[in-house]
């Protein structure tokens, strides 16, 4: 298996712009999971599904933060407008559950997003 | 989920064994301790987790105290590429969010 694959790896973009980030879970997973990454906060989760729909969003930062999962093999993360505050690395992360147990999660390699 | 609590670095000699302690004073008896560890530039890696008992598996052992108010990650031969950040985190058996601290950073020194 590839693993959890997010694109692009990185994104350089002006302040304002829309910024779309891309996550295919590993395939047979029914979470899925976004992480932000800062130096000054850490590992943050955002937002995560479970069976393409979202349980838990209480880690949106704000209404300019918006995550779908159309199907069960991709997911995106807007942020629109981004602001220079939105600078950092956003990991995707799935697992498997069993029997309503939680599983450990697979992280994909990050997007490090950088808005000037 | 119960908080933990890591020391903030730790230096290792190549080939020698890792002890990275954890405290969790607080968790419950349904909570797992789980380790991750994130090395420079890449995503969290699953190490192990466990309930009660003492783990083990390829990469690495638990160590949980009887009373479950700590633990041991044991990296028995530890290498270089082992240098990472290390969580240490409590998870309770059936959610699925997993709260990162600020981790141990451990240096695997030649």
């Amino acid at each position: 298996d590839a693993g959890v694959i997010q694109s692009p790896r990185h994104e350089v973009t002006e302040m304002g712009q829309e910024v779309t980030l891309r996550c295919k879970p590993i395939s047979g997973h029914d979470y899925l999971f976004w992480y932000r990454q800062t130096m000054m906060r850490g590992l943050e989760l955002l937002i995560y599904f479970n069976n393409n729909v979202p349980i838990d969003d209480s880690g949106m930062p704000e209404d300019r933060f918006s995550a779908k999962m159309p199907n069960a093999s991709f997911s995106t993360l807007k942020i629109q407008p981004s602001e220079p505050r939105d600078s950092a690395v956003y990991f995707c992360a799935s697992s498997p559950s069993k029997g309503g147990e939680g599983y450990e999660q697979y992280f994909g390699p990050g997007t490090r997003l950088t808005v000037t | 989920d119960a908080k933990t609590t890591q020391p903030p670095s730790m230096d290792c000699a190549e080939g020698r064994a890792a002890n990275l302690p954890c405290n969790h004073s607080t968790i419950s008896g349904n909570e797992y301790v789980y380790w991750y560890r994130q090395i420079h530039s890449q995503g969290p890696q699953y190490i192990i987790h466990g309930l009660k008992n003492n783990e083990t598996n390829e990469m690495a052992s638990l160590i949980i105290t009887e009373d479950r108010k700590s633990s041991t990650l044991i990296l028995p031969h530890a290498t270089l590429r082992d240098t990472a950040v290390y969580y240490c985190i409590v998870r309770s058996r059936y959610g699925n969010k997993l709260v990162f601290g600020a981790g141990t950073i451990l240096r695997v020194k030649s």
